[in-house]
């Protein structure tokens, strides 16, 4: 069936430093693939999506590319700031309702 | 985007006793929503799918009759803990979707969290 697998964590990162959180996925189809952040207390919200193969998601600084070869959607930030301490899930929803989500990966960002 | 809330945020309740809990969606209508369940340090485990003007569809291994759902209208959902013991405590979160031809979107609640004495 459809899962999702993320790195487990905690990841824990100076500030300014690069992040790179890794997912890949299985699905029989053409899913599409979602990060969402979870930030202490509050539900997720949806950081970036892409739809297709090759189409790179981006917001707020984090990137991710949706690699069809390497089913994978890795997510990366060239500098991590202390506000982006969360918990990052990984996502894929292969119909209009079901989502699948990876165990997430939490982030600390310190000064 | 959209707003989905969630009441209450916190419960505390005896174990044996029952727990609604209502989600809302508060600038548009949605037929369909979702409950998630958070385990601590785990992902979301999609529960059910509530259907407004139907029964809900419950994931494999998720008790109907122990996580009541109703859709009462375009705007809400309710999800009923009956009986509820310690090891339902966690974090339920629920979601609803916003979709056309190109694009599909899950907005979530902030989540409640549900602690069984």
């Amino acid at each position: 069936g459809d899962s999702v697998t993320q790195m487990e964590g905690p990841v824990t990162l100076s500030e300014e430093a690069f992040l790179t959180i890794n997912c890949t996925y299985t699905a029989t189809g053409y899913p599409s693939l979602f990060w969402y952040v979870q930030y202490p207390g509050e539900g997720l919200q949806l950081l970036l999506k892409a739809t297709k193969a090759d189409d790179k998601g981006s917001n707020k600084g984090f990137e991710a590319t949706y690699r069809k070869e390497t089913t994978s959607f890795h997510l990366e930030k060239g500098s991590v700031q202390v506000s982006d301490s969360a918990v990052y899930f990984c996502a894929l929803s292969p119909t209009f309702n079901k989502f699948y989500f990876g165990s997430g990966t939490k982030l600390n960002v310190k000064p | 985007g959209a707003v989905v809330s969630q009441h209450p945020s916190r419960v505390i309740c005896k174990s044996g006793t029952s727990v609604k809990i209502e989600c809302r969606s508060l600038d548009f209508q949605a037929t369909t929503m979702f409950w998630y369940r958070q385990f601590p340090k785990q992902s979301l485990m999609l529960m059910a799918t509530s259907n407004e003007g139907s029964k809900a569809t419950y994931e494999q291994g998720v008790e109907k009759d122990k996580f009541l759902i109703n859709h009462a209208s375009l705007t809400l959902s309710t999800l009923t803990v009956t009986s509820a013991h310690p090891e339902d405590s966690s974090f339920y979160i629920c979601s609803a979707p916003q979709w056309d031809r190109d694009t599909n979107e899950q907005f979530f609640g902030p989540g409640t969290r549900l602690t069984v004495l």
